[in-house]
C-alpha cells in the first residue's frame, strides 16, 4: 500500500515571498504519478501540478514548481510570488501506473493548510 | 472545458429522506469518481465507475448508490443516512483508456450534504 506524508500541517508566507511545502511518499512501485492539489476556502479542489515519475525533468506550471527526488520519494511543491489567491489547503497526491481496479486510486496526504499574509 | 458540475451545492436531510446528487462532465471523460470529504480531511474514495460500469466500490454502506446513466452523468441516490454521512460529496472525471483510468482528475465544487 501506498502512504502520502504531508509533514506540516499549517504554514504561512507573506505575499510575494516564497514558500515550499514537503511531501514524502512511500511505495514500492516504479511507475506512478503524483500530483499537487489545491482547495480554497470555496471548497472546488484543483489540479496545480503533475509529474510522472519517469520523467527526471522538474514539473513546472508559472508560479508553480515541483522539486522531485525519486530516489529520496519526495515531492516538493514551491510557491514564488505568493498571491492571496494562494490561500487553500494543498493536497500532495499519489497514483499508481498499471492496469486494473487499484490503478484508479489517489492516494491523499493529510494536507497543509497555507495561508498567505498581506 | 475542464469543467465538473454537481447539483445541489448544499443539501439538508432528514434520516428517512430520499435524496441524490448528480455530477456532470463534458469533457468526454470515461471514468468517473465519488469521493466523500469531512472537515480538514482529504477526500476518500467512495465509488468508481470506467465506461459506465461500476469499477469499484471501496466498502460503502448500501444507504449510498451511485448510477452513471451514461458517459458523461454520475448520481449519488441517498437514502436512510445517519448524522455521520455529513460531509462535502466531491465529483471527479478524469480519461479511461482500456479501462484504466488516465492520471488526471478534475474534481467538481461538491455538495454539502448535512444530515439532520
Amino acid at each position: 500500500a501506498q502512504t502520502v506524508t504531508q509533514s506540516q500541517p499549517e504554514m504561512s508566507v507573506q505575499e510575494a515571498e516564497t514558500v515550499t511545502l514537503s511531501c514524502t511518499y512511500d511505495t514500492s512501485e516504479s511507475n506512478y504519478y503524483l500530483f499537487w492539489y489545491k482547495q480554497p476556502p470555496s471548497r472546488q479542489m484543483i489540479l496545480v501540478i503533475r509529474q510522472e515519475a519517469y520523467k527526471q525533468q522538474n514539473a513546472t506550471e508559472n508560479r508553480f514548481s515541483v522539486n522531485f527526488q525519486k530516489a529520496a520519494k519526495s515531492f516538493s511543491l514551491k510557491i514564488s510570488d505568493s498571491q492571496l489567491g494562494d490561500t487553500a489547503m494543498y493536497f500532495c497526491a499519489f497514483m499508481k501506473h498499471y492496469s486494473g481496479a487499484g490503478s484508479y486510486q489517489l492516494t491523499f496526504g493529510k494536507g497543509t493548510k497555507l495561508s498567505v499574509i498581506p | 472545458d475542464t469543467e465538473v458540475t454537481q447539483t445541489p451545492k448544499h443539501l439538508v436531510m432528514g434520516m428517512t429522506n430520499k435524496k441524490s446528487l448528480k455530477c456532470e462532465q463534458h469533457m468526454g471523460h470515461r471514468a468517473m469518481y465519488w469521493y466523500k470529504q469531512k472537515a480538514k480531511k482529504p477526500p476518500e474514495l467512495m465509488f468508481v465507475y470506467s465506461y459506465e460500469k461500476l469499477s469499484i466500490n471501496e466498502s460503502v454502506p448500501s444507504r449510498f448508490s451511485p448510477e452513471c446513466p451514461n458517459s458523461s452523468l454520475l448520481n449519488l441516490h441517498l437514502h436512510a443516512l445517519q448524522p455521520e454521512d455529513s460531509a462535502l460529496y466531491l465529483c471527479a472525471s478524469s480519461q479511461a483508456w482500456r479501462g484504466r483510468a488516465s492520471y488526471e482528475q478534475y474534481f467538481g465544487p461538491g455538495t454539502r450534504l448535512t444530515v439532520t
